[in-house]
């Protein structure tokens, strides 16, 4: 398998535009997440879907972020407007189980100027 | 709130000598802790999960100890290599999936 997929790589764009991070997870893994990274404030669960579904968001910083996962091989994570302060790589990682190992992406590289 | 610390958050060592990494946590009703490895500019790989029922766990040079009551994990490895040189992050799952992530401590292991 060719593990869990995050495009862009690396996203460099202005303060106050749209930034949108896709992710493919691992086929047959029922529930993706994604995480932000930070030096400030380490690796944080910003939310996490099961079939789909997000079941539960309380991590996501603002209104300015949304996620969505329309099918199963596909979830993106959307900031606007973007600020700097959004800087930061965001993770996304599925995992076959409850309570199992995830297997992460390499991440986005983010940096809002 | 669970809170994870991982200490030291640095440290380096020769080659092939023995170490521990520790990790401590306030909340002891975890389901699960686990231990990652995160090399510059990758994503985490899952190195041990260990349940709440257990002990420890061992894959290879690779052991990850559990004291629920006291809140405390330790990741041993032995005989060091240069190829071990990577950040190592515990992280504890309190309610199914939702997992509270240390600082880190990133280790460099010189030939």
């Amino acid at each position: 398998d060719a593990g869990v997929i995050q495009s862009p790589r690396h996203e460099v764009t202005e303060m106050g535009q749209e930034v949108t991070l896709r992710c493919k997870p691992i086929s047959g893994h029922d529930y993706l997440f994604w995480y932000r990274q930070t030096m400030m404030r380490g690796l944080e669960l910003l939310i996490y879907f099961n079939n789909n579904v997000p079941i539960d968001d309380s991590g996501m910083p603002e209104d300015r972020f949304s996620a969505k996962m329309p099918n199963a091989s596909f979830s993106t994570l959307k900031i606007q407007p973007s600020e700097p302060r959004d800087s930061a790589v965001y993770f996304c990682a599925s995992s076959p189980i409850l309570q199992g190992k995830e297997h992460f992406g390499d991440g986005t590289r983010l940096s809002i100027l | 709130k669970q809170e994870v610390t991982q200490i030291p958050a640095a440290l380096s060592v020769p080659e092939g000598e023995n170490l521990v990494l520790n990790c401590s946590f306030t909340d002891s009703a975890i389901y699960n802790l686990q231990w990652f490895r995160q090399d510059p500019g990758k994503g985490l790989t899952s190195l041990l999960l260990i349940q709440s029922s257990q002990r420890e766990q061992t894959s290879g040079r690779l052991n990850a100890s559990l004291d629920k009551s006291s809140g405390r994990s330790t990741l041993y490895i032995a005989a060091s290599q240069p190829g071990d040189s990577a950040t190592y992050l515990c992280a504890v799952d309190n309610a199914g999936n939702m997992l509270t992530f240390g600082g880190g401590t990133r280790l460099m292991v010189k030939p």
